[in-house]
């Protein structure tokens, strides 16, 4: 069982939906989360950082992390087309020797249609 | 630089040969990480520098990876002896200290033959 489990989708709804995208994880050590928007032959971008439960908000993004579950959400309102891509959750330690060395998710590939 | 360079961008090479990929990143940047990326997967951790010095070297596969960073500031990702199974996106990213999300490079597409 991998250590983060992301559904790869495809994921496609029409445009001004709302998104929900998600990640379960196994190692309750992780304590920063991290959302990625990746277009096709690019590097991935970082959409989102949080890492404390609840939720966090920027624009038309809304992360929400859920340690007791260990379970955390990415909503996107208002899709657009531009929104097309694939979705990456990553999360990582706070281990000072670990740092940085995220765990990412397999990614959603996600839709938005006109 | 405005971004992480990262070239060439494409590579395809003979099995068994020898490839060196190379990473600029962001000006001023200490840390710096390799990921491998194959189809329809998320990246995968290679290693880690903080300033000159491999801070974790974990997820590189076998001893025919290596990488340096011998000036802290440009690294090189050296694969000898390529085989099919290395075909994937390698993606550099830098960032200013290890706790803030990083930025990310376009990668390398390397075809292993």
């Amino acid at each position: 069982q991998k250590e983060v489990e992301q559904d790869p989708g495809p994921l496609s709804v029409p445009e001004g939906a709302i998104v929900s995208l998600n990640c379960t994880y196994s190692n309750s050590a992780f304590q920063y989360f991290m959302w990625y928007r990746q277009y096709s032959r690019k590097g991935p971008e970082l959409l989102m950082y949080t890492y404390s439960s609840g939720n966090k908000e920027d624009g038309r993004f809304t992360a929400q992390v859920d340690k007791s579950s260990k379970y955390i959400s990415l909503f996107i309102r208002d899709s657009q087309p531009s929104d097309s891509a694939t979705y990456l959750c990553a999360m990582s330690f706070p281990d000072s020797t670990s740092y940085g060395k995220l765990t990412f998710g397999q990614g959603t590939i996600l839709t938005v249609h006109p | 630089g405005a971004g992480v360079s990262q070239t060439p961008s494409n590579k395809v090479t003979e099995k068994g040969k020898y490839v060196e990929l190379r990473c600029d990143p962001i000006s001023g940047h200490t840390a710096l990480y390799w990921y491998r990326q194959s189809l329809g997967q998320g990246p995968e951790f290679l290693i880690y520098f903080q300033g000159t010095g491999a801070a974790d070297d974990s997820g590189l596969p076998n001893d025919r990876f290596f990488a340096v960073r011998p000036e802290g500031s440009v690294s090189t990702l050296k694969i000898q002896r390529t085989e099919r199974g290395d075909s994937a996106v390698y993606l550099c990213a830098s960032s200013f200290d290890p706790t803030s999300g990083y930025t990310f490079g376009s990668g390398t597409r390397l075809t292993v033959v």
